[in-house]
């Protein structure tokens, strides 16, 4: 059974461009995760899908972050326009459905510097 | 105040000593607590897990939970090169809350 993937592993972006994180959740999680590690810092979480809903994105750190999950299958969250403390290593889990804390699956992540 | 903290270490130790990872939290709702293990560059892997209060055995490994004091270890027996990672001490339940991580350096 193939894990989570995520898309690209690393990105270097300039400040005030866009970029695009991908994330393949195991088939048949219902329940897919982002979250963030910057420099020096824990991993946060930033939002929580039930198949295409938003269920949770309490995590989100300003509207400049666009998370959105088409199908209910594999997800993308949008960086627009990029600045400088969004560096960091970004994350995605997935876990079956009805279950959470200890059933999250996470991808290698996504790594994104911008400069 | 962090919810979990974790001395992030790094804890060097030799070949077949027994590891103990500790951390405490805040908040006394949560009731799952997880330790997870990570890779250099890659994505954190769940080692086990605890429900409320108690130990959990699972081969080399053993977690502890004391909700009284809100204390959480994990320990490691006859530990191998192969556990040096860094070991994050985790809680809550769909919305999972992180320590910052402790570096374990297990040396041949």
């Amino acid at each position: 059974e193939a894990g989570v993937t995520q898309f690209p592993s690393h990105s270097v972006i300039e400040k005030g461009q866009t970029v695009t994180l991908r994330c393949d959740p195991i088939s048949g999680h219902d329940n897919l995760y982002w979250y963030r590690r910057v420099m020096g810092k824990e991993i946060k979480f930033l939002l929580h899908f039930v198949k295409e809903s938003k269920q949770d994105e309490s995590g989100m750190p300003n509207n400049r972050f666009l998370a959105e999950r088409t199908g209910g299958t594999y997800s993308t969250l949008k960086v627009q326009p990029a600045e400088l403390e969004d560096s960091g290593v970004y994350f995605c889990a997935s876990s079956p459905p009805g279950q959470g804390a200890y059933e999250q699956y996470f991808g290698p992540g996504t790594r994104l510097t911008v400069t | 105040q962090k919810e979990v903290e974790q001395d992030p270490g790094p804890l060097s130790v030799p070949e077949g000593a027994i590891v103990s990872l500790n951390c405490t939290y805040s908040n006394s709702a949560f009731q799952y607590f997880m330790w997870y293990r990570q890779y250099s560059r890659k994505g954190p892997e769940l080692l086990m897990y605890t429900y409320s209060s108690g130990n959990k055995e699972d081969g080399r490994f053993t977690a502890q939970v004391d909700k009284s004091s809100k204390y959480i270890s994990l320990f490691i027996r006859d530990s191998q090169p192969s556990d040096s990672a860094t070991y994050l001490c985790v809680t809550g339940f769909q919305k999972l809350v992180f320590g910052t991580g402790t570096r374990l350096l297990v040396s041949p």
